[in-house]
């Protein structure tokens, strides 16, 4: 199947500071890329879907202005958060639109990043 | 109503007994399905897909689908500890999204 690699895997960060995160497809162009968030025990919520080249469609409360999606070429797609409190610490996967047999596609998920805000 | 429907789980099985895992969906034109594995602090990964009603087999994983009752099943056969997971079933709607259930969470005791 598809490759999507994250970086950073983890990261701790003090309150009120800024947090990137990276996306990648790496043996295939992504032209959508999708943020979940993910808190201990709970179901997967996507957060926002990003279009390459332009602006990302966030879901119903999810604040565009705190997680700024970036979606600059057809490998990579960035989420920051900024100004991150500790009831941001979660588990943030990205996933990418990639084909399968068939002339289909799906989803591919990278292996998450998780942020813990002190 | 919830757009994918699964149970939460738990479902304990004993090892080497088959794993039945369902999910049900809202959209009546949804017509690619997926379910997916995730581990405890993993990420999910693609382990079937299926787009036509009956059954489809990949090693010890069975999917079934029935689109007249908006139904779709994952069978483990053999089930082993290491199947131990929830798994997600994903339907892909009007929009051309995947919409994922909640997931169901599988235990499988040695």
């Amino acid at each position: 199947g598809a490759v999507v690699s994250q970086h950073p895997s983890w990261v701790i960060c003090k309150s009120g500071t800024s947090v990137k995160i990276e996306c990648r497809s790496l043996d295939f162009q992504a032209t959508t890329m999708f943020w979940y968030r993910q808190f201990p025990k709970q179901s997967l919520m996507l957060m926002a879907t990003s279009n390459e080249g332009s602006k990302a469609t966030y879901e119903q409360g999810v604040e565009k202005d705190k997680f700024l999606i970036n979606h600059a070429s057809l490998t990579l797609s960035t989420l920051t958060v900024t100004s991150a409190h500790p009831e941001d610490s979660s588990f943030y996967i990205c996933s990418a639109r990639a084909p399968l047999a068939g002339g289909t596609d799906t989803q591919y998920f990278g292996p998450g990043t998780r942020l813990t805000v002190l | 109503q919830k757009e994918v429907e699964q149970n939460s789980g738990p479902l304990s099985v004993p090892e080497g007994a088959i794993a039945s895992l369902n999910c049900t969906y809202s959209d009546r034109v949804s017509q690619s399905f997926f379910w997916y594995r995730q581990y405890s602090g993993k990420s999910p990964e693609l382990i079937m897909s299926i787009y036509s009603n009956g059954d489809k087999e990949d090693g010890r994983f069975t999917a079934q689908l029935n689109k007249a009752s908006q139904y779709v099943s994952l069978l483990i056969r053999d089930s082993q500890p290491s199947d131990s997971a929830t798994y997600l079933c994903a339907v892909r709607n009007a929009g051309n999204m995947l919409t994922f259930g909640g997931g169901t969470r599988l235990m499988v005791k040695p």
